[in-house]
């Protein structure tokens, strides 16, 4: 894809490592998320950024440290992962935070173990 | 508290048939929701949004319907063909901003030939 790309596709880690995910929006909007997406579960919004800045956690434990140093870059720091925090991570741009249409990228296959 | 229930964990219906997928929230006064498709190893794509003043939305062979007595959006595929057979996922966003948007589970459509 060229519109939001994610890297890496896939990650392993242990649960003391840490490690960040990639995002990268070629769309030129202003506004970029993060989702988990877990087996048989529904995707959870877990962070919300509008022109760099976070205006929205929902509620998501401190060992996962989201970071937006511009406009086409968002990253995910991971720290101390539980073995539960094993999902499909997915990284989506719009336009602006008001506009409805979502653009979501391949996401990052995470496992811990 | 608000939920998002869409109506079966999978549909099986033959080619050519009319697919129809099920979409009930509670507690919610959404402005509009969304209908995206996700492929497997694939991040979602957005398909078509119905405001809460239109009882009705169409795009090429898909028809989306937004009762909101009922709470209920129900999103048709006309003449299915084989290739429509992916995940479904509605979404609502609570304050109209993408700020809080909630995904239900989805429905995996399979369409054989």
């Amino acid at each position: 894809e060229t519109g939001v790309t994610q890297t890496p596709r896939h990650l392993v880690m242990g649960m003391t490592n840490k490690k960040s995910l990639k995002c990268e929006q070629h769309l030129g909007h202003n506004a970029m998320y993060w989702y988990k997406q877990s087996a048989k579960k529904p995707l959870e919004l877990m962070f919300v950024y509008s022109l760099e800045e976070r205006v929205e956690n929902n509620s998501v434990p401190s060992r996962f440290s989201p970071e937006c140093p511009n406009s086409s870059h968002l990253f995910l720091h991971l720290h101390t992962l539980q073995p539960e925090d094993s999902a499909l991570y997915l990284c989506a741009s719009s336009q602006d935070p008001g506009t409805y249409e979502q653009y979501f990228g391949p996401g990052t296959r995470l496992t811990v173990t | 508290s608000q939920k998002i229930e869409q109506n079966s964990e999978a549909l099986n219906i033959q080619e050519g048939k009319t697919a129809t997928l099920t979409c009930n929230y509670t507690n919610y006064s959404p402005a509009y929701l969304q209908w995206y498709r996700q492929d497997p190893g694939r991040g979602p794509v957005f398909l078509l949004l119905i405001r809460e003043n239109e009882k009705e939305k169409r795009k090429e062979r898909l028809k989306v319907t937004f009762d909101t007595t009922l709470k209920q959006s129900l999103f048709h595929i006309t003449a299915s063909q084989p290739a429509d057979s992916a995940t479904y996922l509605c979404a609502l966003d609570l304050r109209g901003n993408n700020n809080d948007m909630r995904f239900g589970a989805g429905t995996r459509l399979t369409v054989k030939p």
